[in-house]
């Protein structure tokens, strides 16, 4: 299994501001992945972290709103850059071992 | 692309009854399937993970079963409690695509 730590738990920011949220995990793992989950809907993946490399984004998403660091193979970080009340939501991160998926406790945010 | 739908989207049982959560998905070339709980505002606790060449798996009073032909899971809750309320998904991997959940609650 895989233990992470998610910081901030939750947060609320001015439209127009950044966050960085940040995501620890217990042990090392080659990929790491960042969901969010808007109001009433389900989870959507925004970008999958390898180290050393570029985040993949998927459709709808783009690293100059997500930019995305995983500087080593416990640790990485997902900004929310120029927000606004849209981008209010949880967003969690994720990791695999052994093929099953594991989250952290999710950041929520709420833009004013 | 893969499409995931669970039935009901929510449900309400009193204390004690065994019940029956339903995930469909349509493309049936899948790895694994895994079955999650989201407490309000939580962040999801894996409660059981199906390997595509298994066909069900169980913790506790929990089972769940996968059938691949039929593009069908069922998550089944034997003597539900009401710390048993909660959102559970259903999500296929690599990489996790989910169903929008069941939102369940049980009734003392």
């Amino acid at each position: 299994s895989a233990v992470i730590s998610q910081k901030p738990s939750r947060d609320i920011c001015q439209r127009g501001t950044s966050l960085t949220i940040q995501c620890q995990v217990d042990s090392q793992v080659t990929m790491m992945f960042w969901y969010r989950q808007q109001p009433g809907q389900s989870l959507t993946l925004i970008a999958t972290a390898n180290q050393g490399s570029e985040a993949t984004y998927e459709s709808g998403f783009v690293i100059d709103k997500f930019p995305i660091s995983r500087p080593n193979l416990t640790f990485s970080t997902l900004t929310v850059s120029n927000m606004s009340p849209e981008d209010s939501s949880i967003y969690l991160c994720s990791v695999e071992v052994w093929t099953e998926a594991f989250f952290g406790q999710g950041t929520r945010l709420t833009v004013v | 692309k893969q499409e995931v739908t669970q039935i009901p989207a929510a449900l309400s049982v009193p204390e004690g009854e065994n019940l029956v959560l339903n995930c469909s998905f349509t493309d049936s070339a899948i790895y694994n399937l895994q079955w999650f709980r989201q407490d309000p505002g939580k962040g999801l606790t894996s409660l059981l993970l199906i390997q595509s060449s298994q066909r069900e798996q169980t913790s506790g009073r929990l089972n769940a079963s996968l059938d691949k032909s039929s593009g069908r899971s069922t998550l089944y809750i034997a003597a539900s409690q009401p710390g048993d309320s909660a959102t559970y998904l259903c999500a296929l991997n690599t990489p996790l695509v989910f169903g929008k959940g069941t939102r369940l609650s049980v009734i003392a």
